[in-house]
């Protein structure tokens, strides 16, 4: 079966960069996207970016545009969401989430990691 | 970036009957439309894709209808499990990928 796990609960001071992986099994890791969504505390849910793991391409909301970086490693299935120069306001869930269609990047979100709370406080 | 709409915030019915929940987009984002169900503590669950698609597994008390800019999620008969949050998101026009702030539906 399809799952992706996120790795646990990370802790930074501001200025600080975090790096969250997820590890995907159950399919075919280059035949589908995967995105980084994040949740703020009783916010809504966010897309930050997106990289298709067969070439490595990404493509990031503006809004992190500079800070935000996903990578992959297909010998592990595995895919990273760096961010950096964390301030108070990225305190939050941040989830990876598999595209439903294969090799095709306009689809929804099928399968969802658990999520991990990164929480920015000096 | 295209604006995801949805009403009301929270909409309070009773278990047993029908929930309505509606997603307005800024510009067409044709049928490319999900809707997900996030219970507090858990990730999102799709539900809905290409506007009126169910989801593996999902239950036919779920249903999606529209096109364009106007959407809308139903839920009949309402279980005591469906009590949720529930977003929509486009992925018509992307980046970014947008979803509506939410609907809170709680027991009446």
């Amino acid at each position: 079966q399809v799952q992706l796990v996120q790795s646990g609960a990370e802790v930074k001071k501001p200025g600080a960069s975090v790096k969250v992986s997820c590890k995907a099994s159950g399919y075919t890791f280059t035949s589908y996207y995967l995105h980084w969504v994040r949740q703020a505390p009783g916010q809504g849910l966010e897309w930050m970016g997106i990289i298709n793991p067969s070439g490595g391409s990404t493509s990031y909301a503006q809004k992190f545009q500079g800070r935000v970086s996903m990578t992959r490693d297909t010998s592990t299935s595995t895919v990273y969401m760096e961010l950096s120069s964390l301030r108070s306001e990225d305190t939050a869930v941040y989830f990876c989430a598999r595209g439903r269609v294969r090799q095709l990047a306009h689809s929804s979100f099928d399968y969802w990691g658990q999520g991990t709370l990164v929480t920015v406080s000096s | 970036e295209i604006v995801m709409t949805q009403s009301p915030a929270t909409l309070s019915v009773s278990p047993g009957e029908r929930a309505t929940l509606s997603c307005r987009a800024s510009q067409s984002v044709s049928s490319n439309l999900a809707w997900y169900q996030q219970i507090p503590g858990q990730a999102p669950r799709l539900l809905i894709y290409g506007a009126s698609t169910r989801a593996t597994g999902i239950p036919a008390r779920f249903s999606g209808s529209g096109s364009g800019t106007e959407f809308t999620l139903t839920i009949s008969s309402l279980q005591s499990e469906d009590f949720a949050v529930y977003y929509c998101q486009q992925y018509n026009n992307w980046p970014p990928y947008t979803f509506g702030q939410g609907t809170k539906l709680e027991i009446k």
